[in-house]
């Protein structure tokens, strides 16, 4: 079974903290998705890497980076969190041309106060 | 912005055929219809894809018209298990994912 993991299941931290969420995957895929959902907003696309070192804007990049050093890890980075960063976050993970349907982690649910 | 076109809501009684639509009136040639589910407090789950042809695995069978300007996701036995959101997306193999405010079902017992 394709795994995805995210580093947290519940976070809270602090206005103007760092905040590193991490997401591992063990099915050496290439793909892998950052996304954030909102009540009534739904799943927004934050930002996408289809390789190494490589990551590309999704629609709601602002105040978010990303790290991709390694295949299976992609890290969101808020630099400094704000409450309206409080969501739940989600990392996904699909395979490429052969295998493209998307797994999903469990999501991390970030309260910043 | 989502390509497709899916009613808010929809209730289906325990045991019976889930009916859900989608409509994807500009999709192109080479997009895929893809469905994923999303039950609550867990990440989305992916459920079928299709190109052209009427698609059919464990979970689920997708119709896709032959103008491919719509599709029907078909739950053939429903179970309270089912209750979801239910998303479809258009897109290309090995694209980004862009999801909707999809379809929530409730299964009615």
């Amino acid at each position: 079974d394709v795994k995805v993991t995210q580093s947290s299941r519940y976070l809270v931290k602090r206005t103007g903290e760092k905040v590193f969420l991490e997401c591992v995957q063990d099915m050496d895929h290439e793909n892998m998705f950052w996304y954030r959902q909102d009540p009534g907003l739904g799943l927004r696309l934050i930002y996408f890497s289809y390789d190494v070192k490589m990551k590309e804007k999704g629609d709601i990049p602002e105040g978010y980076s990303v790290s991709r050093e390694k295949k299976e890890r992609f890290s969101l980075i808020l630099e400094s969190a704000s409450t309206n960063q409080t969501s739940m976050y989600l990392c996904a993970t699909a395979g490429g041309a052969m295998n493209t349907e998307a797994f999903f982690g469990q999501g991390t649910r970030l309260t910043v106060v | 912005d989502a390509k497709t076109t899916q009613p808010t809501s929809m209730d289906c009684a325990e045991g019976r055929a889930a009916n859900l639509p989608c409509n994807h009136s500009t999709i192109s040639g080479n997009e895929y219809v893809y469905w994923y589910r999303q039950i609550h407090s867990q990440g989305p789950q992916y459920i079928i894809h299709g190109l052209k042809n009427n698609e059919t695995n464990e979970m689920a069978s997708l119709i896709i018209t032959e103008d491919r300007k719509s599709s029907t996701l078909i739950l053939p036995h429903a179970t309270l298990r089912d209750t979801a959101v239910y998303y479809c997306i258009v897109m290309y193999r090995d694209d980004k994912i862009i999801f909707g405010k999809g379809t929530r079902l409730h299964i009615l017992p």
